[in-house]
Order: structure tokens, then sequence, then C-alpha cells
């Protein structure tokens, strides 16, 4: 069974921190992505990677970065948190061969 | 430019009663669409997908590429099918990415 795991279910943040959510999955997957979701919004891609270290911007990149060191670990950084990212932050990983996107339990994000 | 349209925001349904969720797309190659379902206080998973022809749940959906539209239909609703349901189109990319819909959250009242 596919394993995706978020390091947190929670988080409480001041505006102004650095924040880091982790992802970890098992399946050797190349493709990583980090979505939020937001009510009435859906799903909103933040930051894609297929690979160790290559990443592709999604469409809401702006106040994100993304760090894939490993190719089982996919980070997502908030460089200075504000409160309109305060959300819950979505990991999910896929192979090319299989286009299914397996998801994390999510980590719900307040920032204050 | 691909794009998933998911009109009903909220649909409401009674136990027993048909149910079915909208889903078009924009896409001007050949799609792969997909289901995603999210039950309350679960992690969001695939339903079914069409390459797939399956029923899952007792759902079913089908292309309609005049169309252009990716519905999915259940003849008799149960409770258990609240959740919120995304449907998603793989635009052909090779690098895996997913256009998803914004989401129909459907409730199935006893």
């Amino acid at each position: 069974d596919v394993k995706v795991t978020q390091s947190s279910r929670y988080l409480v943040k001041r505006t102004g921190e650095k924040v880091f959510l982790e992802c970890v999955q098992d399946m050797d997957h190349e493709n990583m992505f980090w979505y939020r979701q937001d009510p009435g919004l859906g799903l909103r891609l933040i930051y894609f990677s297929y690979d160790v270290k290559m990443k592709e911007k999604g469409d809401i990149p702006e106040g994100y970065s993304v760090s894939r060191e490993k190719k089982e670990r996919f980070s997502l950084i908030l460089e200075s948190a504000s409160t309109n990212q305060t959300s819950m932050y979505l990991c999910a990983s896929s192979s090319p061969a299989q286009e299914t996107q397996y998801f994390g339990p999510g980590t719900r994000l307040l920032v204050l | 430019a691909q794009r998933v349209t998911q009109p009903e925001k909220l649909l409401s349904v009674f136990k027993g009663a048909p149910v079915e969720l909208k889903c078009n797309y924009s896409y001007s190659g050949s799609p792969e669409l997909f289901w995603y379902v999210q039950y309350s206080r679960q992690r969001l998973q695939l339903l079914l997908r069409h390459i797939s022809r399956e029923s899952i749940k007792g759902f079913t959906a089908d292309l309609n590429k005049g169309e252009t539209s990716f519905h999915l239909k259940k003849p008799f609703a149960q409770e258990e099918d609240s959740a919120m349901y995304y449907c998603a189109l793989d635009g052909g990319s090779t690098l895996g990415r997913l256009y998803f819909g914004r989401g129909t959250q459907l409730t199935v009242w006893p």
C-alpha cells in the first residue's frame, strides 16, 4: 500500500515565521506535489517535483518554495508566513507509469 | 488550456435517490479523467478513472468526448456516499500533473 505521510496534522504559527511542511512517500515515486485546499476553491497546485532537485511552479507559487533533496521527501517552505496562508496543505505522489496521485492526510496550518 | 469545471458546489439527495455529479473539461488532446473522493476526516483518494471502466462503490462515470463531460453517477445513493468529490484531468504531461475541479460536496440525507 502506498503511504504518504506529512510531518504534522496541525500547526499554529505567527505571521512572519518561516514554516516547513514535510512530506515523505515510501513507494519510490518520481513525482511529488504540494496543494492547498480551501473551501470553494478546491485543490490548487503550489509546486511539484518530478525528480530529485527538480521543481516546477504550479498555479499559486507566490510566497512558497520547495526542496527535494531525496527522492522520498518533498518539503514545502513558507518563507515568511502570512495570515492568507492559513489553509489545509496536501502532499501527493505518483509515478509516471501510473498517473494516479496518492495523497497524504494533510496539514492544517493556522497563521496568526 | 486545461480546465475542469464542476458546476455544483453543493448537492443534496435523499437516500435511495439517483445522484449525478457533473464534470466538464477543456482539453484539446485525448484526456485521461479521474474522480477523487474525500470522506470526512479521511485523506483524498482515487474513486475511479475512466480508462478502467470500473464501477466502484456503485459509481460509474462515462467519458463523453462530444460534450467534454465525465459525470459521476450512482443509481441509489447511500448515506456513506456523503463526501467531497473532485474531478481531475491529466493534461498529457509526463510530469504527472493533474488539473482538479473545485469539488462538489455531496450530502445524502436519510
